[in-house]
């Protein structure tokens, strides 16, 4: 079966760091950007990072570069997502998703993992 | 790039057709993708490149457009139809969402 397995919720302090994982199977996970896509609380979808499992080239968001990590472990089909410093803004529920492509470059995501959610209070 | 949806929440009936506006701040060409997400479930792929059917997906949603404005269409909404619906453009980095239409069944 074709999917993306996510890590389970995690409650963490401000200040604190976390990882979580999104694994793929039943495709070639080297062929195809991962990304991470998150839903703060009451409001919509943001793209936050891709990255190309093959050469591990990466993309962030302006909104949260510097501030995450997007990694990648081929050997297990593994992507990740890590903060070294938690906010209470980094609360919301993200998705990993894979991005697919059509003729003359039309990309989008048309695999989604079951998300995680990730809260940060003190 | 930014996009606009319009309306943000609607209310329809059984057998309605049903019609949501995104509208982006640029020439996205077609670059146009539109997603359904209900509670708890992840977001589901309805359309790409502006009018292109994802596999799996019933016929009678239909996307279109080109530019800036751009046109989801459910022609008979079904009960299983409710959840947010959202456009999202591939055009530029960063890829953006709009702000999600929320449909809801009478």
């Amino acid at each position: 079966e074709v999917q993306l397995v996510q890590s389970g919720p995690e409650v963490k302090k401000p200040g604190e760091s976390l990882m979580m994982s999104c694994e793929g199977s039943g495709y070639d996970f080297t062929n195809y950007w991962i990304a991470w896509v998150r839903q703060a609380p009451g409001k919509g979808l943001e793209w936050v990072a891709s990255i190309y499992p093959r050469d591990s080239d990466t993309r962030y968001s302006p909104s949260v570069q510097g501030q995450v990590t997007i990694s990648v472990d081929k050997s297990i089909t593994t992507a990740y997502l890590h903060w070294k410093t938690l906010k209470a803004s980094d609360s919301g529920l993200y998705y990993c998703a894979r991005r697919a492509e059509a003729p003359l470059t039309h990309r989008f995501f048309d695999l989604w993992g079951g998300g995680t959610l990730i809260t940060v209070s003190s | 790039i930014q996009m606009t949806q319009s309306p943000s929440s609607l209310s329809a009936s059984v057998g309605d057709r049903v019609s949501i506006t995104c509208r982006a701040s640029q020439n996205i060409r077609t670059y146009l993708n539109w997603y359904q997400h209900k509670p708890g479930r992840a977001p589901n792929l309805l359309i790409y490149a502006a009018s292109s059917l994802q596999s799996g997906v019933p016929s009678r949603f239909s996307g279109g457009g080109s530019g800036t404005d751009f046109t989801l269409t459910i022609s008979s909404l079904q009960p299983e139809d409710f959840g947010v619906y959202y456009c999202q453009q591939s055009y530029g980095t960063p890829w953006t969402f709009g702000r999600g239409t929320k449909v809801e069944i009478k």
